[in-house]
C-alpha cells in the first residue's frame, strides 16, 4: 500500500521569505500523481501543484515549486516570497497513474506566516 | 475551470433524523467523486468512492448502510447519513474528478452537528 509522510507538523515563515515543505512517500508504481493541496483556516481544500512522475522537470506555479526526486520518492514544495495569505494546512497527496483511483494523503503541515 | 460546490455548508440535526449533503460539479463532468470525512487538526478521511451510475466503493470500517451514496448524474453525488447521532458530527468534503489529468477537485465541505 502506498504511504505519504509528512514530517514537520509545523512551520512558520517570515513574510516575503522563503519555505520549504517535505513530503516523502512510499509506492512500487513507477507511474503517478503528486500533488500538494492547501487547506486555510476555510477548509476549502484548493489545489496548489501537480507533477506527473514520468516528468522529469519540477513543476512550477508562480511563487510555488516543487523538488520531485523520484529515486528517492521525495516531493517537498517550495514557497517564496511568503504572503499573509499562505498561512495554511498544506497536505501532500499521492495517486495512481490510472483511473481515478482515491488519493492518500499525509498528515499535514501547518504553515505560520509571520509578518 | 474546475469548481465544486457542496450544499448545505453546515446542518444541525437531532439524533435519529437523516441528513441530505449535495455535491456538484458546476463546470465539468465528474466520472467520479469521493466522500471525505475531517476530524478537527487531522488529515482527510476517504469513506468512499462513488462512479456515475455505479454503486459507491466503502472504504474499510464506513458502514454503507448508514452513509448512503448516490451518483445519479455526471455532476451530482448525495451523500445521506441516516439515522445521524452525535458521533457523527464531523465535516464532510466532497471531491470531484474527470477527464484527461484526473486530478481531484474539492468542495467547501459541510460541517454536521448531531444533537
Amino acid at each position: 500500500a502506498q504511504t505519504v509522510t509528512q514530517s514537520q507538523p509545523e512551520m512558520s515563515v517570515q513574510e516575503a521569505e522563503t519555505v520549504t515543505l517535505s513530503c516523502t512517500y512510499d509506492t512500487s508504481e513507477s507511474d503517478y500523481y503528486l500533488f500538494w493541496y492547501k487547506q486555510p483556516p476555510s477548509r476549502q481544500m484548493i489545489l496548489v501543484i501537480r507533477q506527473e512522475a514520468y516528468k522529469q522537470q519540477n513543476a512550477t506555479e508562480n511563487r510555488f515549486s516543487v523538488n520531485f526526486q523520484k529515486a528517492a520518492k521525495s516531493f517537498s514544495l517550495k514557497i517564496s516570497d511568503s504572503q499573509l495569505g499562505d498561512a495554511a494546512m498544506y497536505f501532500c497527496a499521492y495517486k495512481q497513474d490510472f483511473g481515478n483511483e482515491k488519493l492518500t494523503f499525509g498528515t499535514g503541515t501547518r504553515l505560520t506566516i509571520i509578518p | 475551470g474546475a469548481v465544486v460546490s457542496q450544499h448545505p455548508s453546515w446542518v444541525i440535526c437531532k439524533s435519529g433524523t437523516s441528513v441530505k449533503i449535495e455535491c456538484r460539479s458546476l463546470d465539468f463532468q465528474a466520472t467520479t467523486m469521493f466522500w471525505y470525512r475531517q476530524f478537527p487538526k487531522q488529515s482527510l478521511m476517504l469513506m468512499a468512492t462513488s462512479n456515475e451510475g455505479s454503486k459507491a466503493t466503502y472504504e474499510q470500517g464506513v458502514e454503507k448502510d448508514k452513509f448512503l451514496i448516490n451518483h445519479a448524474s455526471l455532476t451530482l453525488s448525495t451523500l445521506t447519513v441516516t439515522s445521524a447521532h452525535p458521533e457523527d458530527s464531523s465535516f464532510y468534503i466532497c471531491s470531484a474528478s474527470g477527464g484527461v489529468t484526473d486530478t481531484q477537485y474539492f468542495g467547501p465541505g459541510t460541517r454536521l452537528t448531531v444533537l
